[in-house]
């Protein structure tokens, strides 16, 4: 199986921060990989697919990049409602893996 | 207006089996481009990709669970039904259902999840 490495695993951070947090894949897997945000007792909620293109409805300051084996995830300008726990999954081969999250918390 | 909501006990006890529902709408179950994938959450962990169904009836599960889970579909319905053998304590997670793009596998679309505990 791929695993998938975020770090850090948890980030404080103030609004108007920007932020990046990163996802290593064990093997290359080209740019298959997609980035969620997940608030506490909620679904996870699809921000960036194949490495770089934004889901709809999701703000622009928002934004992800990389390919191989090294993402990342970037949040331009911290917003409050921003503050959540953020997966990487690759999406390469199956069994599709997720890393173990990113905690965005408030400074 | 994409829909899936997730149905099935609340508390299992172990040894047994586990079924679980995923009722879809605003997609139908025959769309080549899409299917449906469970995904679950044991609490305060991380996310963990169980299994996936498509159009085709094609297949695909998590390598450690494969042996405990069968998937299956029923278009007709729009449901995609998740069974797991042979619970335990360990299995208690929130279960999610979630649209997958058959090409490039992402999730788009999710349920609300529902919480599963495995308990005497």
């Amino acid at each position: 199986d791929i695993q998938m490495t975020q770090s850090p695993s948890s980030l404080s951070a103030s609004v108007g921060d920007r932020v990046t947090i990163t996802c290593r894949a064990s093997q290359s897997i080209s740019t298959y990989l997609n980035w969620y945000q997940q608030k506490p007792g909620k679904a996870p909620k699809l921000l960036i697919y194949v490495a770089s293109n934004l889901q709809s409805g999701v703000p622009s300051r928002f934004s992800g990049s990389g390919s191989g084996t090294d993402f990342t995830l970037t949040i331009s300008s911290l917003q409050p409602e921003d503050f959540a726990t953020y997966y990487c999954q690759q999406s390469y081969r199956t069994p599709y893996t997720f890393g173990q999250g990113t905690k965005l918390e408030i400074k | 207006q994409v829909t899936l909501k997730e149905s099935g006990p609340v508390l299992v006890k172990p040894t047994e089996t586990l079924t679980l529902t995923c009722t879809v709408s605003g997609f139908s179950l025959s769309n080549t481009r899409m299917g449906v994938s469970w995904i679950r959450q044991p609490p305060g962990k991380a996310l963990e990709w169980l299994a996936h169904i498509f159009s085709n009836d094609e297949e695909s599960y998590s390598t450690s669970l494969k042996s405990r889970l069968t998937i299956s579909k029923d278009t007709s319905k729009g449901q995609v039904v998740l069974t797991m053998t042979t619970v335990d304590p360990v299995d208690t997670a929130t279960y999610f259902c979630a649209r997958i793009d058959s090409t490039m596998a992402y999730f788009d679309y999710w349920g609300q999840g529902t919480l599963v505990t495995v308990s005497s």
